[in-house]
């Protein structure tokens, strides 16, 4: 299926653990996203690659890494997790960064720090 | 700043039809989008305007004004399964990497 595939869907980790979220489309686009969405649903864009090239980086705390191995990939790392880091993570992609149709997202990272 | 305002929630009965504002505050305008959400699952894309008027595709309706800086989406024949949350999704300029500035949502609940 086509698709943007994000795994784990549901992670539980400890404070002060590493974890890595992964992230692929099989859909052709050439640009993909990181966004946070806290408990009030509020969708928070976290970092875009375009091509590989980063070129959205908001405000996040430099504990979260993005990684672009190629164009279809994009890996979020997380260093030394934190309770506020609770939330749900979505890939998603899209067709250039101006696309009509819009982002298509994965189904999100649930991540519960204990 | 940049803002959109939407309410946070809407109430509606099966089988009527409901309208989800939203009034923008941006630097530059790209087109509006809408997105839905259901509970547990992923935004999907609903529907985009760059221009002014309305874009209809089956059920689902959105309307652009770009003077009033204002559009809505309308939900027509509503089904139970229209339960979700509503997403508008502002596209910013080239500066920005045309990144989307987004709303904070509306829940719409429905009514048997």
């Amino acid at each position: 299926d086509t698709a943007v595939s994000q795994t784990p869907k549901y992670l539980v980790t400890q404070m002060g653990n590493d974890k890595s979220i992964k992230c692929e489309q099989n859909l052709g686009h050439d640009t993909m996203y990181w966004y946070k969405q806290d408990s009030k649903k509020f969708l928070k864009i976290m970092f875009s690659y375009n091509n590989k090239e980063l070129i959205i980086n908001e405000t996040v705390p430099n504990r979260f890494s993005p990684k672009s191995p190629d164009k279809a990939h994009l890996n979020l790392h997380i260093n030394s997790l934190e309770l506020g880091d609770s939330a749900v993570y979505f890939c998603a992609s899209s067709l250039g960064t101006a696309s009509l149709r819009g982002y298509t997202f994965g189904s999100g990272t649930r991540l519960t720090v204990v | 700043g940049q803002s959109l305002e939407q309410p946070s929630e809407v109430t509606a009965v099966e089988g009527a039809i409901v309208q989800i504002n939203c009034t923008y505050q941006t630097s530059g305008f790209y087109g509006l989008s809408w997105y839905q959400q259901h509970d547990g699952g992923a935004p999907t894309f609903l529907s985009y305007n760059a221009l002014d008027g309305l874009e209809e595709t089956g059920r689902f309706s959105s309307f652009l004004s770009r003077s009033d800086s204002y559009g809505y989406l309308l939900l027509q024949e509503l089904q139970m399964k229209d339960s979700a949350s509503y997403f508008c999704a502002v596209r910013a300029p080239m500066d920005s990497n045309y990144q989307l500035i987004w709303g904070a949502g509306t829940k719409l609940i429905i009514k048997p």
